[in-house]
């Protein structure tokens, strides 16, 4: 299947500083990547949509002065976490379609954010 | 709005035998793509299987099957032959056509294989 990259894997900060994780496409061109946020023993709950080019689309409740989304190029989305605060600790993934088939999403291998 | 439902949080299987993995689903619209991610505990999202909703066989990938029944709007996965590497976090996930890609996901299984 395509592979989707993320980095960092995990990253631990001080509160108040911003953290920048990247989501590629390896092996296939993505005009549109998904950022999901997963608390422990929860499901995905989707944040925003990111469209190569133009702005992300965020789901309700989630703020996007807080969250920012860039998708600079087909292979890569970045989500920034601006003045991180410890309730933004959890575990942060990314994922990717590849034109035509079945639109199978798939999925970064995440990172792990932990605020201080 | 759409809704994915997995009612069972936890469930053990011995090894070698077969697991089903309940997901029942909830649209209105008529076409729609159902997905089984499995989640391991280093937490990166696997795709399993796929079953779009005008498919009029049962999607299968290997070991695992996708119990597609439309009318009752479910789409359990079944495992067959479980091995102990099974043991994990089992999604479901929906995706509406023409919803934006976006996947609605159930709030998962935690499967255990046991000797």
């Amino acid at each position: 299947g395509a592979v989707v990259s993320q980095h960092p894997s995990w990253v631990i900060c001080k509160s108040g500083t911003s953290v920048k994780i990247e989501c590629r496409s390896l092996d296939f061109q993505a005009t549109t990547m998904f950022w999901y946020r997963q608390f422990p023993k929860q499901s995905l709950m989707l944040m925003a949509t990111s469209n190569e080019g133009s702005k992300a689309t965020y789901e309700q409740g989630v703020e996007k002065d807080k969250f920012l989304i860039n998708h600079a190029s087909l292979t890569l989305s970045t989500l920034t976490v601006t003045s991180a605060h410890p309730e933004d600790s959890s575990f942060y993934i990314c994922s990717a379609s590849p034109p035509g088939g079945r639109e199978t999403q798939y999925f970064g291998p995440g990172t792990r954010l932990l605020v201080l | 709005a759409q809704k994915i439902t997995q009612t069972q949080p936890g469930m053990f299987v011995q090894e070698k035998e077969a697991v089903t993995l309940d997901c029942t689903y909830d649209t209105s619209d008529p076409s729609y793509g159902l997905f089984w991610y499995k989640q391991p505990s280093s937490g990166e999202m696997i795709f399993l299987i796929y079953q779009g909703s005008y498919d009029q066989q049962n999607a299968t990938e290997g070991r695992y099957s996708l119990n597609f029944q439309k009318a009752r709007k479910s789409a359990n996965l079944v495992i067959s032959a479980s091995q102990l590497g099974d043991s994990a976090m089992y999604f479901c996930a929906m995706r509406l056509t023409g919803g934006g890609n976006k996947l609605t996901f159930g709030t998962g299984t935690q499967l255990k294989v046991e000797l």
